[in-house]
């Protein structure tokens, strides 16, 4: 059971440039999330998809854009890419939105330079 | 009024010690309290929670703590091992998502 499967572990990107981070869970939950983390600054929610085909703007949406593809799957798109979004971003999914432990994937290192 | 605060930073604590990490809120509508481990170049995992009518909960050498009129709560470590050497959040749901402390970063030293 792979559970939440983040692709890809690493990127690096120069400014300006465009990428999609993917993800995917096998667990059949209806909500998943992106959140990035920082040192010192803790996970920041940036946007979560209640069920499918919805999408919600969490704490720090500016820069981002999501796709919510199908019940397993929620991307998260940089269309133009700044330093300021150098962090670590984590996918997580729950069976709802309400009071539902979440499960995290590993993460995807991302760099701009 | 969304912020969860939490404390200590860093934490070093030798083997069998007890390991004590503390969050405080201010928004009384935050309805259920959990903490998270993350590993190095790992997820965080849902490690113990908490709902505000329960003052306590312990599971194996993880305990929770719960004030709910000083609005903090706490995860207390028994019996610390190295292997519980990690970053910890706590965090707090309000409606929809989670609010994540700041993390503590725990070493316990063998």
């Amino acid at each position: 059971n792979a559970g939440v499967t983040q692709t890809p572990k690493f990127q690096v990107l120069k400014t300006g440039q465009s990428m999609t981070l993917q993800c995917a869970q096998d667990m059949n939950h209806n909500s998943m999330y992106w959140y990035r983390q920082d040192p010192g600054m803790g996970l920041r929610l940036i946007y979560y998809s209640a069920s499918e085909g919805t999408t919600d703007k969490g704490e720090v949406p500016n820069g981002y854009n999501v796709s919510r593809l199908n019940k397993r799957e929620f991307s998260l798109r940089l269309e133009s890419a700044a330093p300021s979004q150098t962090s670590v971003y984590f996918c997580a999914s729950s069976p709802g939105v309400y009071n539902s432990p979440l499960h995290f994937g590993n993460g995807t290192r991302l760099t701009v330079t | 009024q969304q912020q969860v605060k939490q404390s200590p930073q860093s934490l070093i604590v030798q083997k069998g010690g007890i390991s004590i990490i503390n969050c405080a809120y201010e928004n009384t509508a935050f309805d259920y309290f959990p903490w998270y481990q993350q590993f190095p170049g790992k997820g965080p995992a849902l490690l113990i929670a908490i709902r505000p009518d329960v003052s306590e909960k312990k599971e194996g050498r993880f305990t929770i703590s719960f004030n709910k009129s000083a609005k903090q709560f706490s995860l207390h470590i028994m019996d610390s091992q190295p292997g519980d050497s990690a970053t910890y959040f706590c965090a707090a749901r309000g409606g929809t998502a989670l609010i994540f402390g700041k993390g503590t970063t725990l070493s316990v030293s063998s």
